[in-house]
């Protein structure tokens, strides 16, 4: 069974940084390209970025506006993806998603139950 | 970035009715004879889950009430009959070109 669980939410003022992870088992993680999605509270989705596979040698892509800010990662040999938030802002409070995505057609098949982020004095 | 639209931005259907939601691409969202259109449903507390992958395949679990068509810039949601499990939000998604973009999100209620 595929499984991906967020963690490291929370608090944080402005111009702080917080790192988030996502857990994740039941598939082979070195074979798959790993999403971040974030949605504030009440509006729609938007995509923060991706992180490739091995065969694409890991490399990342960012929506313009995190790049510079937030950094992708991924541990292989614990299956774990990370989303470092730098310079945070109040405009990031949002419920913070990781998702699996489809080697064919690059959909989100698979996505984490979310945390959530405030950035709040 | 290629800009989807949805619309209506909210609908009531009655039980046992058809709802229609339309999403439209600024461009194209074809390549090699696919359209990387993809739909998902979220249900207020929940993440979002895959309904509909390349305009018109049903993921895996999915219940055949729901279909997807169309093409190029032009994509549709159908669900039908509508039950009232279905009461969510509905989110189109393109992937063809980087980066991913959603739409705006189209509610469903029961009327």
């Amino acid at each position: 069974e595929v499984k991906l669980v967020e963690s490291g939410g929370g608090l944080v003022q402005p111009g702080g940084s917080l790192r988030l992870s996502c857990a994740t088992s039941g598939f082979t993680f070195t074979d798959y390209y790993m999403s971040w999605v974030r949605q504030p509270p009440g509006k729609a989705l938007e995509w923060l970025g991706f992180i490739r596979n091995k065969a694409n040698g890991y490399t990342t892509e960012y929506s313009a506006s995190v790049k510079g800010r937030f950094t992708i990662s991924r541990d292989n040999s614990q299956s774990i993806l990370y989303l470092q938030m730098n310079t945070l802002r109040a405009e990031d409070s949002a419920t913070y998603y990781c998702a699996r995505v489809n080697w064919d057609d690059y959909a989100m098949d698979y996505w984490g139950q979310g945390t959530s982020v405030t950035v709040s004095s | 970035d290629i800009v989807l639209t949805q619309s209506p931005a909210s609908l009531a259907v009655s039980l046992g009715q058809r709802a229609t939601i339309s999403c439209r691409a600024s461009e194209s969202v074809d390549s090699y004879g696919n359209s990387f259109m993809h739909w998902y449903q979220q249900k207020p507390g929940q993440p979002p889950k895959l309904l509909i992958y390349r305009a018109s395949n049903l993921e895996s679990g999915i219940p055949a009430r729901f279909s997807g068509s169309g093409s190029r810039t032009d994509f549709t949601l159908t669900i039908n009959p509508v039950e009232a499990d279905d009461v969510a939000t509905y989110y189109c998604q393109q992937s063809n070109e980087d980066p991913p973009t959603f739409g705006g999100g189209t509610k469903l209620e029961i009327k």
